[in-house]
């Protein structure tokens, strides 16, 4: 089966930095993408991983481990407008054809 | 060059009715994804299409539900006699051949009365 688990919440303070672990468990692995998602919104790329190790764009990195099936996003500098659902999503399936995607964490970033 | 486009965003419906949720994806991509939205849960896949092509429909229900992408104009979900529980929003989202990332649009909303 497909299974994807991420926290539920997650409360940080603006300028702090917080990491969000995503672990995977899917048939067939053709990469893991991270989505910003804010409320009433549409969900936004923030990053992507298919090989493992660490990739950084900016204040976000995002890191992968294909042998354990995890992954995590890490914010640095945590601004308000960084409060948002945190999507972690798999492209699974024998020939990549479909994404699954975990139930979001919700960050709350606190003045 | 203009995003995924939805329409319409917001659609309400009585039970028994049917629903056409139009995606339009970026210019030049040839790929398009159908997601669900319930409220407080994450995105659950529904259908992949590609040109005239149905590639994935693992996730769609078994009735009711149907989805196309045709040579020309844009891809369709229809649900037919709607019920309460399909209240959701569905998104669509877009990739060009070879690409993994996906551009979501900005989802349409129903609400089933």
């Amino acid at each position: 089966g497909q299974n994807i688990d991420q926290p539920t919440e997650m409360t940080a303070t603006e300028g702090a930095i917080v990491q969000i672990n995503c672990t995977y468990q899917t048939s067939g692995f053709n990469g893991l993408f991270w989505y910003q998602q804010h409320a009433g919104e549409a969900p936004t790329f923030l990053s992507y991983n298919v090989l493992d190790g660490l990739e950084e764009k900016g204040r976000f990195s995002s890191f992968l481990s294909r042998s354990k099936g995890y992954s995590y996003l890490l914010l640095k500098e945590l601004q308000m407008k960084d409060s948002a659902s945190y999507l972690c999503a798999v492209r699974a399936g024998n020939y990549g054809q479909n994404f699954v995607f975990g139930p979001g964490t919700r960050l709350s970033v606190l003045p | 060059n203009a995003g995924v486009m939805q329409n319409p965003r917001h659609l309400v419906r009585r039970r028994g009715q049917e629903a056409r949720l139009r995606c339009s994806p970026m210019k030049g991509h040839s790929h398009v994804y159908w997601y669900r939205q319930l409220p407080e849960e994450g995105l659950k896949f529904m259908v992949y299409l590609q040109k005239e092509n149905i590639i994935d429909e693992s996730g769609m229900p078994k009735e009711r539900f149907s989805a196309e992408f045709p040579k020309e104009g844009p891809s369709i979900l229809r649900i037919q006699q709607v019920v309460r529980g399909d209240s959701a929003a569905y998104f669509c989202a877009s990739s060009p051949p070879g690409q993994s990332e996906q551009y979501f649009g900005p989802g349409t909303r129903l609400t089933v009365t």
